[in-house]
Formats: C-alpha cells, structure tokens, sequence
C-alpha cells in the first residue's frame, strides 16, 4: 500500500462543476503539499498545509491531521483546470528531511 | 526572480550510454532534490544535496549519481542507461534541507527518452 493514496484516479466534470479531490496518507507529516502538473511536465505548487484549510481564488484546500485525510477543491471549474493534480506529503520522521511522498496523481478533465 | 530551471528540456539517448541533467534552484534556496517521474505515475524521490553533499537517497541504484556545486546548482548524472530510465527527471529546490515546513518549487523537468 502507497503511503498516499489519491482519490478520483480520473475526473471528468462539466465547466461549472464543484470539484472534490482526495489524498489520504499513512505516515505522521510536518505538511502537506497539492501541486497542479500540466502536460508537458512542469509542476505548481498550489498549496501547503500543516493544519486547517487554506484558499486560493477558485481553490481550496484543507487538512484533517487526525483522520490523515485531505481535500482539494475547486469551485465553478473552468477547462483551463484541467491538469494533473497531485498530493505530496513531508514527513515528520527528522530522518526524512524536506523530501517529499507523492500520490500517483488524478486527471482532471473539465468539459465546456 | 528565476524559479527552478531545468536543461536540457528533452533528451534521446541510446541504451547504454551516460546522461547529465542540470538544474539550478530558486534564487535563496539552497537545498536541490531529484525525482524521477514515470507515465502516469507520482514523482519518486531519487536524492537530495545540500552544502553540496547527497543528504538523503531514495531506492535508486548507484548508476544515479549527482553532484552539487557552491552556487547550489546541481547536476544528475545516470550512467549505462536502461529503457526504463525514460522518465521526466524533476528538480526541486527549497531552503534549509531539514526544515520542516519550507516550501518546495519545482522546474519544468528534463523529459529523458531512452532508445
């Protein structure tokens, strides 16, 4: 079992759409990061959270430290959203240091 | 201020033979890790170099290697490439390698095609 686990693998939604994405990890975590990868490669960083709920424009993302559980989501998605979105935690291990786990992503595709 | 840039873009190599793959960070940051990313698959972490010393290492053979330099550029060399090194190679950079909640940026990769 992957130490992050995301949920949708794929979305497809309607322009408009409420968007709800999922990442839940099994290991302690100093943050936790949610990053938007284009085609082509590059990846944005788009948030990080220790605790609560953080916003953005359209996006929102928030953190339940307790159940290991985090949600992204998007308000009146646009087709420009569409992109890979990926989960990536750091742990709290000080052998780890600042590298980073990630989930294995999920596709959004947002339709007109 | 430049963000985390990455060279080459793209690169075909042929089985067997080396490749080095550049990256330098953030302006202030001081600290450079490596990923490999597979098609559709998450970034893996291969290492990470701070005061120009591999720190950490992820579960990649000796035939990744790497190298930072006093400017904090940093250089990813794999030798006797196999077909399932193709991936998109991602640097990032951050500030402080240890530090708990220092925010990482990423470049756009080095996508690494092997024939």
């Amino acid at each position: 079992k992957n130490e992050v686990e995301q949920s949708p693998q794929n979305l497809t939604a309607q322009e408009g759409e409420f968007i709800t994405i999922n990442c839940s990890y099994s290991v302690g975590i100093s943050a936790l990061h949610w990053l938007q990868q284009h085609p082509g490669g590059g990846i944005v960083s788009l948030f990080m959270l220790s605790s609560g709920k953080k916003k953005h424009g359209r996006l929102i993302a928030t953190i339940n430290i307790q159940e290991k559980h985090s949600s992204l989501h998007i308000t009146a998605s646009h087709p420009r959203d569409s992109a890979v979105y990926i989960c990536a935690v750091r742990s709290d291990r000080e052998t780890s240091g600042s590298r980073l786990t990630f989930g294995e992503g999920t596709q959004l595709t947002v339709n007109p | 201020d430049a963000g985390v840039t990455q060279s080459p873009t793209h690169l075909i190599k042929t089985r067997g033979q080396q490749v080095t793959l550049r990256c330098s960070p953030k302006s202030g940051h001081d600290t450079v890790s490596w990923y490999q990313q597979a098609l559709g698959q998450g970034p893996q972490f291969i290492f990470q170099y701070y005061e120009e010393e591999e720190r950490q290492r992820g579960n990649f053979p000796d035939r990744f290697s790497g190298h930072q330099f006093p400017n904090y550029s940093s250089e990813l060399n794999v030798n006797a490439l196999l077909l399932g090194d193709s991936a998109l190679y991602l640097c990032a950079s951050s500030a402080r390698a240890g530090a708990r909640n220092t925010e990482a940026f990423f470049g756009q990769g080095t996508r690494l095609t092997v024939v």
